[in-house]
């Protein structure tokens, strides 16, 4: 009965090749998220989905893509991979309604490894 | 734009004793959260505690506790009787209030806790 779930959990690939990864929230959470933990264990905000809708996008290379298509499920898709996008990448979600309910819960991360 | 610090890069502290943690941020907001979150090894994000800045009453759960100082806007974390458990990387984290409840969490750059058996 996980909360929220992350695939794969380890991605190891070539510099240039393009690779997803996938999310799923079985809350019933309104809202998902994508953070970036580099190498310095410092976490920072990529997207936000509400509803299948972007809400936030940070300053993130258009090499990245999310994609929700519901909204239980916020991948991730990394297209011409470079060295410098080796990271853990969390996925987060949370119930979308003002108030402390809106605490985020984690999935598992994905450590992705470039070569 | 938000900013949250932790200026303990590491901190030890031997088995049963108490550590505290500390958290400043920086906000133009009067009404926000903050967040202590755990990574263990594992790598997973637990949420530790949480506070909502505009009750006075500092949170609690369990063993760890918060002292909240909206003056001075800091949040630190106290661990009472530490344990082999407790070990793992803690961050601050804040989130603006807003009626949409999407906003993201800024987060601190972690203080690494180790227990000394």
């Amino acid at each position: 009965d996980t909360a929220v779930s992350q695939t794969p959990k380890y991605l190891v690939t070539q510099m240039g090749n393009d690779k997803s990864i996938k999310c799923e929230q079985n809350l019933g959470h309104d809202t998902m998220y994508w953070y970036k933990q580099d190498s310095k264990k410092f976490l920072k905000i990529m997207f936000s989905y509400n509803n299948k809708e972007l809400i936030i996008n940070e300053t993130v290379p258009n090499r990245f893509s999310p994609k929700s298509p519901d909204k239980a499920h916020l991948n991730l898709h990394i297209n011409s991979l470079e060295l410098g996008d080796s990271a853990v990448y969390f996925c987060a979600s949370s119930p979308g309604l003002a108030g402390i309910r809106e605490t985020q819960y984690f999935g598992p991360g994905t450590r992705l490894l470039v070569l | 734009a938000q900013t949250v610090t932790q200026s303990q890069p590491e901190m030890s502290v031997q088995e049963a004793e108490t550590v505290t943690l500390s958290c400043t941020y920086d906000t133009s907001e009067s009404d926000y959260y903050l967040f202590w979150y755990k990574q263990p090894p594992s790598r997973q994000m637990i949420l530790v505690i949480r506070q909502e800045a505009y009750k006075q009453q500092n949170a609690t759960e369990n063993r760890f506790s918060v002292n909240f100082q909206k003056a001075a806007k800091s949040f630190s974390l106290k661990i009472s009787d530490s344990q082999l458990g407790d070990a793992a990387m803690y961050f601050c984290a804040y989130r603006r209030k807003t009626n949409f409840g999407n906003e993201k969490l800024t987060f601190g750059t972690g203080t690494r806790l180790t227990i000394i058996p």
